[in-house]
């Protein structure tokens, strides 16, 4: 059973620019989140994505966008890169469905993390 | 707004010896909390659970304890090992969202 990837392991951009970042899911998950980590903090949550569709939201603005495929690897874009933007960016799957949904309360599993540096 | 929060930055233990990390919560919805480790470079790793509907969950040298009234849980490591020295985060969830809240980690460093 493969882990959760990430890749690029790093990337550095300048300010204005657009990145795209993937996650390729552990195998059998279905539902992947993606969390961003500064400096010195805990990771805060971005978004999650379950069968394909958005199904939760962190406090972002909307240049924070992903995609989630039916192989279950996925995407975050984030559009007008700005300073700020510089942090650890985690994938985590889990393997059931949302909470709410399903009613799990089981575990996420993370990515290594791309680390995003904006100029 | 912070709704887990591990007030002490960093923690060091002697190798052997008892490490406790504690974490308190502010948002009663909360019923599901962990506990991940990480070590640099990496992403957090997986490490223990608890539902709220337990106050303790023990799994070989870690044990986390759940004070709900207090809204506070604590990991405890016996014995403690160079090879935990690491961040250790706090997240918790609550049974109609679907977010993990992390505190802002503890690194505890295991002196041999």
């Amino acid at each position: 059973e493969t882990g959760v990837t990430q890749s690029p392991t790093h990337l550095i951009k300048t300010r204005g620019q657009q990145v795209t970042l993937r996650c390729s899911s552990q195998s059998g998950h279905n539902t992947v989140s993606w969390y961003q980590q500064a400096l010195g903090q805990g990771p805060q949550f971005i978004f999650q994505y379950y069968r394909e569709e958005e199904n939760g939201r962190g406090n972002f603005p909307p240049r924070f966008s992903g995609l989630q495929f039916p192989n279950y690897s996925s995407e975050l874009n984030v559009n007008a890169l700005e300073l700020d933007d510089s942090a650890l960016y985690l994938c985590a799957s889990r393997p059931s469905g949302p909470r709410g949904l399903a009613g799990s309360a089981d575990t996420q599993y993370f990515g290594p993390g791309t680390r995003l540096t904006v100029l | 707004d912070q709704q887990v929060k591990q007030n002490s930055p960093s923690l060091s233990v002697q190798e052997g010896r008892i490490s406790i990390l504690n974490c308190d919560y502010t948002n009663s919805m909360f019923d599901y909390f962990l506990w991940y480790k990480k070590y640099p470079a990496e992403g957090p790793t997986f490490l223990i659970s608890i539902s709220s509907i337990k106050d303790k969950n023990e799994d070989g040298r870690f044990t986390v304890f759940l004070n709900k009234s207090a809204k506070h849980l604590s990991l405890h490591i016996v014995p403690s090992q160079p090879g935990d020295s690491a961040v250790y985060f706090c997240a918790a969830s609550a049974w109609d969202g679907n977010q993990f809240y992390f505190g802002t980690g503890t690194s505890l460093t295991v002196i041999p």
